[in-house]
């Protein structure tokens, strides 16, 4: 199985401020015949199941909004929100769909400082 | 879009078998290129994959879980199923149907998720 380790746990971020979160994979998730990513970001906010933020690692689905934003490559990945609003508290969790079993990070938990 | 809803008991004894069905609307289990998957969540815990089949009854499961799952498709009533034995408390959770699909040549990550629904295992 491929393990999904991110980091923080949890972080409090000002309104307004940069959030990141780091998730590393124990092998690469970079399919060398398409030069793509097989990386996901989702989003959990409370009694809600997960939104798919951003796949191929770095690309937005649509009508997410552009504060959003991932990067990386081959098993190290970032999940940036440029400017923290109050909507964004939530959990979010990366996903490796490059092969089976499909597997997640342990989530990290955004809150408002 | 494709919508899906969970539905079962939402409580189930020790050693007895949890089995849940997915009902996908506004779009058939059908489609080509489309996976029908379970994912479940205990309480204040992370996503745990647990398998999916294709409508040609093609399945894939955790290994974790292989030896007590058994997921189901019903063509004709557009619902696909999920069976696992021998439950534990450790099997409570919320139980998530989900899809992906081939799209473009590219396998894409879950992006269709039921609201989800609560097992708990409890005597």
């Amino acid at each position: 199985d491929i393990v999904m380790t991110q980091s923080p746990d949890s972080l409090a971020v000002s309104l307004g401020e940069r959030a990141s979160i780091n998730c590393k994979s124990s092998q690469s998730v970079l399919y060398s015949s398409n030069n793509k990513n097989y990386l996901a970001w989702y989003q959990q906010r409370a009694g809600q199941p997960p939104k798919l933020l951003i796949s191929w690692a770095s690309t937005r689905e649509s009508g997410v909004p552009d504060r959003f934003s991932g990067s990386g490559s081959g098993t190290d990945f970032t999940l940036t929100i440029s400017s923290l609003q109050a909507e964004d508290v939530a959990v979010y969790y990366c996903h490796q769909y490059y092969g089976l079993p499909y597997t997640f990070g342990g989530g990290s938990k955004v809150e408002i400082k | 879009q494709v919508q899906l809803q969970e539905s079962g008991p939402g409580l189930v004894k020790p050693s007895q078998t949890l089995s849940l069905t997915c009902t996908v609307s506004a779009g058939s289990i059908s489609s080509d290129g489309h996976y029908w998957n379970w994912i479940r969540q205990p309480p204040g815990k992370g996503l745990e994959w647990i398998g999916y089949i294709y409508y040609s009854g093609s399945t894939s499961y955790n290994p974790s879980l292989k030896s007590r799952v058994t997921v189901s498709i019903n063509t004709s009533k557009n619902q696909f199923s999920l069976s696992l034995s021998s439950v534990t408390a450790a099997d409570t959770a919320v139980y998530y149907c989900a899809m992906n699909r081939w799209l473009g040549g590219l396998m894409r990550p879950i992006d269709q998720w039921g609201q989800g629904t609560l097992v708990t295992v409890s005597s």
